[in-house]
């Protein structure tokens, strides 16, 4: 069974909109949700990251909100550029070691 | 400051041939997992290993898949007699300890195809 479900599975955004991805997850045992980039022939690459114990993290142009009530987090990409373009996971994480990922969201900038 | 590699980076097999993975995690790394990417699918945790041995293969087939993790050397992922099915790209990362919050490096991948 899948332990995270992530929307939209693509979205294409103009150069300097924001790009916003969805997760949603029902395990309250989760303690940890990354968010990693992959771009094509790669591995996916930890991004940012939050524990549930703060509701947003913002690193540079990328931030996670998270709703601990809601079971929800979402990854947002502000002043998206073409370098962007990549595939974005969301995962989860319990106090072990076992990351368990969405299935991807394919972002595409158009300049 | 060499990341997680893996080798081969592409392989291509006949069915029922093996297929062997290798993956050596960043130095001073005693964890590693290995995870599998189907096309358009994220990726599927298969099995987590420390040196010698192997803490948890609860995603990894039954049948026909092993892994190792000597003590010295690369962790090995094996695939014997491998079918259509198996062509996938598989995923190796390492972390310095297996708490939640310490950070998993991924390796580029191996991308197996079967024909």
């Amino acid at each position: 069974q899948q332990q995270v479900k992530q929307s939209p599975q693509s979205l294409i955004v103009q150069k300097g909109g924001i790009s916003i991805i969805n997760c949603a997850y029902e395990n309250t045992a989760f303690d940890y949700f990354p968010w990693y980039q992959q771009f094509p022939g790669k591995g996916p690459a930890l991004l940012i990251a939050i524990r549930p114990d703060v509701s947003e993290k913002k690193e540079g142009r990328f931030t996670i909100s998270f709703n601990k009530s809601a079971k929800q987090f979402s990854l947002h990409i502000m002043d998206s550029q073409p370098g962007d373009s990549a595939t974005y996971f969301c995962a989860v994480k319990s106090a072990d070691y076992k990351l368990s990922f969405g299935a991807g969201t394919t972002v595409t900038v158009r300049a | 400051n060499a990341g997680v590699m893996q080798n081969p980076r592409h392989l291509v097999r006949r069915r029922g041939q093996e297929a062997r993975l290798r993956c050596s995690p960043v130095k001073g790394h005693s964890h590693v997992y290995w995870y599998r990417q189907l096309p358009e699918e994220g990726l599927k945790f298969m099995v987590y290993l420390q040196k010698e041995n192997i803490i948890d293969e609860s995603g990894m087939p039954k049948e026909r898949f092993s892994a190792e993790f000597p003590k010295e050397g690369p962790s090995i992922l094996r695939i014997q007699q491998v079918v259509r099915g198996d062509s996938a790209a598989y995923f190796c990362a390492s972390s310095f300890a297996g708490t939640a919050n310490t950070e998993a490096f991924f390796g580029q991948g191996t991308r197996l195809t079967v024909v």
